[in-house]
This record gives structure tokens, sequence and C-alpha cells, in this order.
């Protein structure tokens, strides 16, 4: 059965970092291509990232020079490094395999001083 | 970019009823387009693929159709569960979301 975990989220002070991972089973995260999606707090759902079996990587406009997306294969990870918070970056976070037919449950990044 | 608008932004309907969702892109699109399912506290549901295609494990109630820049979602007999909002989402150039249309009672 594919699994996949959100962690690392919280409270965070604007201008701040936070790293977000997403713990996937029951799939080899390698031979997928996998994102990350948002939603803010009354809003709808946005696309953040999104990372190649190969590594190459895409941003929205929003997070593009703030946010890194990873994979650590070998533990079947993937990450993403949220650096310069900012209140907007609020939401929750979800994982989703690239093909977006499997996804976490989400985790919460709040931004705030 | 392309920008998706959907509509109506909120579907009022009774169980039992047909539901008619439109997202229509600001340019084309091919078929590259999918329709998720998402409910308050839950990961969103992939429901269709490629325009058309439904998702593994999905009702036949749910179908897809339309190409290029209009897109319709068609939920022949609504059950209690699928009162929820659903977005669509482009996959031709970047992973756009629309905002969204809630369908309520």
């Amino acid at each position: 059965e594919v699994q996949l975990v959100e962690s690392g989220g919280g409270l965070i002070q604007p201008g701040g970092s936070l790293r977000l991972s997403c713990a996937a089973s029951g799939f080899t995260l390698s031979s997928n291509f996998m994102s990350w999606v948002r939603q803010a707090p009354g809003k709808g759902l946005e696309w953040v990232s999104l990372t190649y079996t190969r590594g190459n990587t895409l941003y929205a406009d929003s997070v593009k020079g703030r946010f890194t997306i990873s994979r650590d294969n070998s533990k079947n990870t993937m990450h993403l490094q949220m650096n310069s918070l900012r209140a907007e970056d609020t939401a929750v976070y979800y994982c989703a395999t690239g093909s977006f037919d499997h996804w976490g449950q989400g985790t919460l990044v709040s931004v705030s001083s | 970019e392309i920008v998706l608008t959907q509509s109506p932004a909120t579907l009022s309907l009774s169980p039992g009823e047909r539901a008619i969702l439109s997202c229509r892109a600001s340019q084309s699109v091919s078929n590259s387009l999918a329709w998720y399912q998402h409910k308050p506290g839950q990961a969103p549901s992939l429901l269709i693929y490629d325009a058309s295609n439904r998702a593994t494990g999905i009702p036949a109630r749910f179908s897809g159709s339309g190409s290029g820049t209009d897109f319709t979602l068609t939920i022949s007999s609504l059950e209690p569960e699928d009162f929820a909002v659903y977005y669509c989402q482009q996959r031709s150039q970047g992973f756009t979301f629309g905002p969204g249309t809630k369908v309520d009672v």
C-alpha cells in the first residue's frame, strides 16, 4: 500500500527557515517524480514544487529562489527546504506522487511573529 | 502562466441530483487536465486525469470531458459523500489548480 507521511511543520517567525520531509512507503521514490502542494487557510490548492526522477526541479513563481526540493532515495524520503518564510507561506503542505494519485495527510506551517 | 477558472463557485444541490462543474483554461492545455475532490481535514483525491480517464477506484458516476480550453466534470447522481470542493488542475505547463467549486446541500 502506498503511503506518504509529511513531517517538519510548525510555527516559525517571518524570515525563518523550515525543512519539511515526506516519507514514502509502498513504492520506490527514486522511480517517481514527486510534488509539494499547499493550501493556505480558507484558500484553494496551490502547486509548489516538483522533482523529477533525474533530479530536475520545478517551482511555482511564488516560492522560486526561497524553497528547494530534494530527495534522499536511500531513505525513500523527499524534502522541502523553505527559507525566507513569509506570512503568506502559512498553509498545510501536502506531498504527492508525480501523477498526484497518492497524497499525504499534510503538515501545517504557520509563519507568524 | 496558464490560469484556470472554475464555475460556479458554489453549487447547491441535493442527493440524487446531477452536478455539472466547469473549468476553463486561459490557453489550450490539450487534454492535460485533472479533477480532484477535497474534503475538510483530508488529503485531496484524484478523480479524473487526462480530461476523461477515471482514476483507480473512482465510481462511474464521475465523468470528465473536454479538451483544449473547456472542460466539464459531471457527477451523474450525487451521493451524500460527494459534497466537497472540486478542483481542476492543468498539467500542460506546470501544474496550476483552479480556484475550486464547492458542492453543498
